[in-house]
């Protein structure tokens, strides 16, 4: 299993620009989750999905957008980026709510705009 | 939703000293994990501990969930465990998202 897969590693972007951060996790795990972590901070919860065809904004939602049409893969959008949106993002999943539902994190992307 | 709170915010130690770290929560939770945070990023799973006690080699860790607090303990201390100490717990009354503490920033000086 690789787990949960983040891509890309690094990106640069220029103010308004969009991009999309992808996640894909071979766990088949429902539960799946973006956060945000600024420098010196904790993570942020943006947007989760508790299944396919299912999402909910977190904490932070203004300035993205997410889809869930697999149980695999739980894309985030930027689509006008900002230099507030330079951050590292970090993708999630577990298996669900109840217990014994540990969090699983991919490596995370490290966006930078300018 | 679900408050977490983490102390002390800064730590710093001598090689071999042992160390208290501490999880606060508002409401009732059916998730507890304690993340270390690499000097490269990577969150590392250390405990999933909802509740009770748990030991892997150095490292331990205690839910009281009843009194809504965690406990991760490290003893004898190395150099490679600096970095941040996270604890995500996931309840309340909305049970679907997981919700992160600011962190416990460890430097173990050698």
């Amino acid at each position: 299993n690789a787990g949960v897969t983040q891509t890309p590693k690094f990106r640069i972007l220029k103010i308004g620009q969009s991009m999309t951060l992808q996640c894909a996790q071979d766990m088949n795990h429902n539960y799946m989750y973006w956060y945000r972590q600024d420098p010196g901070m904790g993570l942020k919860l943006i947007y989760y999905s508790v299944g396919a065809g299912i999402t909910d904004k977190g904490e932070v939602p203004n300035g993205y957008n997410v889809s869930r049409s697999t149980t695999e893969d739980f894309p985030l959008r930027l689509e006008l980026a900002a230099p507030s949106q330079t951050s590292v993002y970090f993708c999630a999943s577990s298996p669900g709510e109840s217990y014994n539902s540990p969090l699983h994190f991919g490596n995370g992307t490290r966006l930078t705009v300018t | 939703g679900i408050q977490v709170e983490q102390s002390p915010p800064d730590l710093i130690l001598q090689e071999g000293a042992n160390s208290t770290l501490r999880c606060n929560f508002s409401d009732s939770v059916n998730n507890l994990q304690w993340f270390h945070q690499n000097p490269w990023g990577q969150l590392i799973n250390l405990f999933y501990i909802p509740s009770g006690t748990k030991q892997n080699g150095r490292l331990s860790a205690t839910t009281v969930a009843t009194e809504r607090y965690s406990l991760l303990y490290i003893s004898s201390s190395q150099t490679t465990d600096s970095g941040v100490y996270f604890c995500a717990v996931r309840g309340g009354t909305n049970a679907g998202k997981s919700t992160f503490g600011d962190g416990t920033t460890l430097t173990v000086k050698p």
